[in-house]
């Protein structure tokens, strides 16, 4: 079946490092590719998302390419901030009838002034 | 406007007790799902429906799961009998469409603790 992996965690850098996580997955056919957030004490959220091979998702400085040849959908950011402390989980949907989320086990990024 | 709402926010149980959570989606959207987050876990997808209708249960563990969706819009997920393995975070989240690149907005989920 469909599965996504992610980098292990936590992840610890200091602030205005550079953030790369990993994210690969598993799928028949062609899925949408998300990356969500879980901020401490808040729900989760969507931070950006992919829809076909070659797209790049943005948003608040983060990025990710949908690369259909290495089955990718790593997260990055230039210059972390403390307020970027959370969980990330990349997920995927496979544009099946359902629309359901298959999601990895969550990386957790801790970011040090 | 409101978001995804559940309750309880938490909700602490005996083994063998039966459970109700529920879900308020976003009004008009159609889909509503299930998701499960056990600790340092991700989420596992338990059931999907679109409107009142579930065409996908597959990932309720067991048949002490249930949910049900009334006027297109408010869901219960139901534990009957629970076990400890029942504990996690249960999540509910609302979609406008169909096709799996519209936007799953979730509540902030309901934590429950099988003692």
């Amino acid at each position: 079946g469909d599965s996504v992996t992610q980098m292990e965690g936590p992840v610890t850098l200091s602030e205005e490092a550079f953030l790369t996580i990993n994210c690969t997955y598993t799928a028949t056919g062609y899925p949408s590719l998300f990356w969500y957030v879980q901020y401490p004490g808040e729900g989760l959220q969507l931070l950006l998302k992919a829809t076909k091979a070659d797209d790049k998702g943005s948003n608040k400085g983060f990025e990710a390419t949908y690369r259909k040849e290495t089955t990718s959908f790593h997260l990055e950011k230039g210059s972390v901030q403390v307020s970027d402390s959370a969980v990330y989980f990349c997920a995927l949907s496979d544009r099946s009838n359902t629309g359901k989320l298959i999601f990895g086990q969550g990386t957790t990024l801790q970011v040090k002034p | 406007g409101a978001g995804v709402s559940q309750s309880p926010s938490n909700k602490v149980t005996e083994k063998g007790k039966d459970v109700e959570l529920r879900c308020d989606p976003i009004s008009g959207h159609t889909a509503l799902y299930w998701y499960r987050q056990r600790l340092g876990q991700g989420l596992e997808f338990l059931i999907y429906f679109q409107g009142n209708s579930a065409p996908d249960k597959s990932g309720l563990p067991s048949d002490r799961f249930s949910a049900e969706r009334t006027g297109e819009s408010v869901s219960t997920l139901t534990i009957q009998r629970t076990q400890q393995e029942d504990s996690a975070v249960y999540l509910c989240a609302s979609s406008s469409g169909l096709r799996g690149y519209n936007e799953q907005f979730f509540g902030p989920g309901t934590r429950l603790t099988v003692l």
